[in-house]
């Protein structure tokens, strides 16, 4: 059974398109996220959502809408899409489990969504 | 606020030999660290993690890290590297505050190349 499944795991698109990113967790997890990995590698958190509710939101162009319908999905939507979008897209999830704190969850991610702009 | 700075964006070394990538965190607050691997086309996964309990950590695959607090390092090391080690390799650190929200930062990741 896959804990973060991330689809497609491929996307090759056109300059000024929209498309969407689907993210699902089976771990029961309340915390998800998304991530950006440029082509160096870099790691960069984009949003976060605890229950449904947008926790974190780092500077990120108003075109990416993330949508969580329920504590399972974490989407993300990229409107009129441009070349500097191009990366690897990957949603985590975490948990804080009772008698740890804050900080010690471990995040696991999802497989990644490759993501090219033409 | 807290960084993580990783030395070395490539590490070289020979199947066999010992594996050291090195890690330095600045944080304001008593830090937690973790270490992450991304095997080629996968996503990331947790190697080991320290939450303030013993300063030594081990953790999957033969790995371990020690929390030197007077170094403010969290180097990853591996007596004898093997060819499935080959992969990118992330620090991580979070701050230790209680309630709200936490932003996990990663430091640019290393590059490990084992050699036959």
């Amino acid at each position: 059974d896959t804990a973060v499944s991330q689809t497609p795991k491929y996307l090759v698109t056109q300059m000024g398109n929209d498309k969407s990113i689907k993210c699902e967790q089976n771990l029961g997890h309340d915390t998800m996220y998304w991530y950006k990995q440029d082509s160096k590698k870099f790691l960069k958190i984009m949003f976060s959502y605890n229950n449904k509710e947008l926790i974190i939101n780092e500077t990120v162009p108003n075109r990416f809408s993330p949508k969580s319908p329920d504590k399972a999905h974490l989407n993300l939507h990229i409107n009129s899409l441009e070349l500097g979008d191009s990366a690897v897209y990957f949603c985590a999830s975490s948990h804080k489990h009772s008698g740890t704190k804050l900080g010690q969850e471990t995040q696991y991610f999802g497989p990644g969504t490759r993501l090219l702009v033409l | 606020a807290q960084s993580v700075t990783q030395l070395g964006s490539h590490v070289s070394v020979s199947e066999g030999a010992l594996v050291l990538l090195r890690c330095n965190y600045s944080s304001s607050v008593p830090p937690y660290l973790f270490w992450y691997v991304q095997y080629p086309n996968q996503g990331l996964q947790l190697l080991l993690k320290y939450t303030s309990a013993a300063t030594l950590v081990k953790g999957i695959n033969g790995f371990e890290a020690e929390f030197k607090k007077s170094e403010t390092s969290f180097h990853l090391t591996k007596p004898s590297a093997h060819m499935s080690d080959a992969a990118e390799y992330f620090c991580a650190v979070s701050p230790s505050v209680t309630g709200g929200s936490y932003i996990p930062t990663f430091g640019r990741g290393t590059s490990l190349i084992v050699h036959p």
